[in-house]
């Protein structure tokens, strides 16, 4: 049963700090791992899918990478702004039973003005 | 519609009430999912369904329960007889077609409340 970790669960940055999320899975059998952002009180918003036969995905000031064999995601964002501020999360999407997203708790990024 | 779309975004009830929660999920996709987050913790599966095949309910925490999906559209998720341990955001995601390498759209959620 594919297990997902996130850490840190928060983090408190000043404004245009790198900073790196870490994803962590039990069962590397996975097709791909999306991230995703959630704002208070509402839904998640897909920032970026990468595949299994991918390394990397950039989306702008993001940038995921996989290592699916150590069961790893990172999830970079250069030069953080207050609006990044909001609850990150993986999910990976395992080959036993593709459609079910395992998601992480999170982590909640606060990045102060 | 431009996104998914969930109704009520707030709902408080009573235990022991029924609720319904509705999901309109993006025109054209087929793909359409529940999944249930509780104050500080993870997003939990309820259930799927893709077309007309039958959908998977493995994920529904009881037979309190159930969600029907008319037309290959709109979905609506029931929960009888609230209890106060069901209060929770219920999300909803659809996708094109359910394919594994399609990226998931969520809807705002319902916050769900039971006094």
């Amino acid at each position: 049963k594919q297990e997902v970790t996130q850490i840190p669960a928060a983090l408190s940055v000043p404004e245009g700090e790198n900073l790196v999320l870490n994803c962590s899975f039990t069962d590397s059998a996975i097709y791909n791992l999306q991230w995703f952002r959630q704002d208070p009180g509402k839904g998640l918003t897909s920032l970026l899918l990468i595949q299994s036969s991918q390394r990397e995905q950039t989306s702008g000031r993001l940038n995921a990478s996989l290592d699916k064999s150590s069961g790893r995601s990172t999830l970079y964002i250069a030069a953080s702004q207050p609006g990044d501020s909001a609850t990150y999360l993986c999910a990976p999407r395992s080959m036993d039973s593709s459609y079910k997203l395992i998601f992480g708790s999170g982590t909640r990024l606060l990045v102060r003005p | 519609g431009a996104g998914v779309s969930q109704s009520p975004s707030n709902k408080v009830t009573e235990k022991g009430k029924d609720v319904e929660l509705r999901c309109d999920p993006i025109s054209g996709h087929t793909a359409l999912y529940w999944y249930r987050q509780s104050l500080g913790q993870g997003l939990e599966f309820l259930i799927y369904f893709q077309g007309n095949s039958a959908p998977d309910k493995s994920g529904l925490p009881s037979d309190r329960f159930s969600a029907e999906r008319t037309g290959g559209s709109v979905s609506t998720l029931t929960i009888q007889r609230t209890q106060q341990e069901d209060s929770a955001v219920y999300l909803c995601a659809s996708s094109t077609q359910g394919s594994h390498n399609e990226k998931l759209f969520f809807g705002s959620g319902t916050q769900l409340s039971v006094l």
